[in-house]
């Protein structure tokens, strides 16, 4: 079974500084995708990232990038210069079968 | 970019009410369709996959009798909630895949009540 874990269930940042979410995964697969959502108060599915896991580089997208760590089944969110519109529940999810698995979530608070 | 409409968005009904959920893939053909359930506070719950005129695949502890899926095109795809219970209300989310390489994207969700 494919599973993800995420073990902050809740985390908060002062804005402008920069927050990691964690996320781990467990998978049988060679190839798969890895994934950060956001789904703010109104419950929307926003992509934030996405991780091939062939690609050895980490992805990136303006001030989000993850620490994939292959080996260690580590996927991690870093969020810089953090913004009161990032405030949001953030899920870490793993495809499988194009089947896209979601962690428990994190819910990031914005300090201002 | 590629929309996925999802209606309705909100819906309150009485138990014992069927209630039907449409997941149209608007710029692109869905291939694969998905639906998700949220319950509050949790995380998302897949509970089916459905590919374009065949029948739906469940997950563990999905009743197929309660949750009716159809998905006869490549651009819209139901979820019939039958003789809906309050235990029944939550948040339903679809997702539409393309294939592999391909888009895939969610419908923004149907909050679903029931007295």
């Amino acid at each position: 079974a494919q599973t993800v874990t995420q073990s902050q269930p809740e985390m908060s940042v002062q804005e402008a500084e920069t927050v990691t979410l964690s996320c781990t995964y467990d998978t049988s697969e060679s190839d798969y995708y890895l994934f950060w959502y956001k789904q703010p108060p109104s419950r929307q599915m926003i992509l934030v990232i996405r991780q091939e896991a062939y690609k050895q580089q980490n992805a990136t997208e303006n001030r989000f990038s993850v620490n994939f760590q292959k080996a260690a089944k580590s996927f991690s969110l870093k969020i810089s210069d953090s913004q009161l519109g990032d405030a949001a529940m953030y899920f870490c999810a793993s495809d499988r079968d194009d089947k896209i698995i979601f962690g428990k979530g994190t819910r990031l608070h914005i300090l201002p | 970019g590629a929309v996925v409409s999802q209606h309705p968005s909100w819906v309150i009904c009485k138990s014992g009410t069927s209630v039907k959920i449409e997941c149209r893939s608007l710029d692109f053909q869905a291939t694969t369709m998905f639906w998700y359930r949220q319950f509050p506070k949790q995380s998302l719950m897949l509970m089916a996959t459905s590919n374009e005129g065949s029948k739906a695949t469940y997950e563990q502890g999905v009743e197929k009798d309660k949750f009716l899926i159809n998905h006869a095109s490549l651009t819209l795809s139901t979820l019939t909630v039958t003789s809906a219970h309050p235990e029944d209300s939550s948040f339903y989310i679809c997702r539409a895949a393309g294939g592999s390489n391909q888009p895939q994207h969610f419908g923004d969700g149907t909050r679903l009540s029931i007295l």
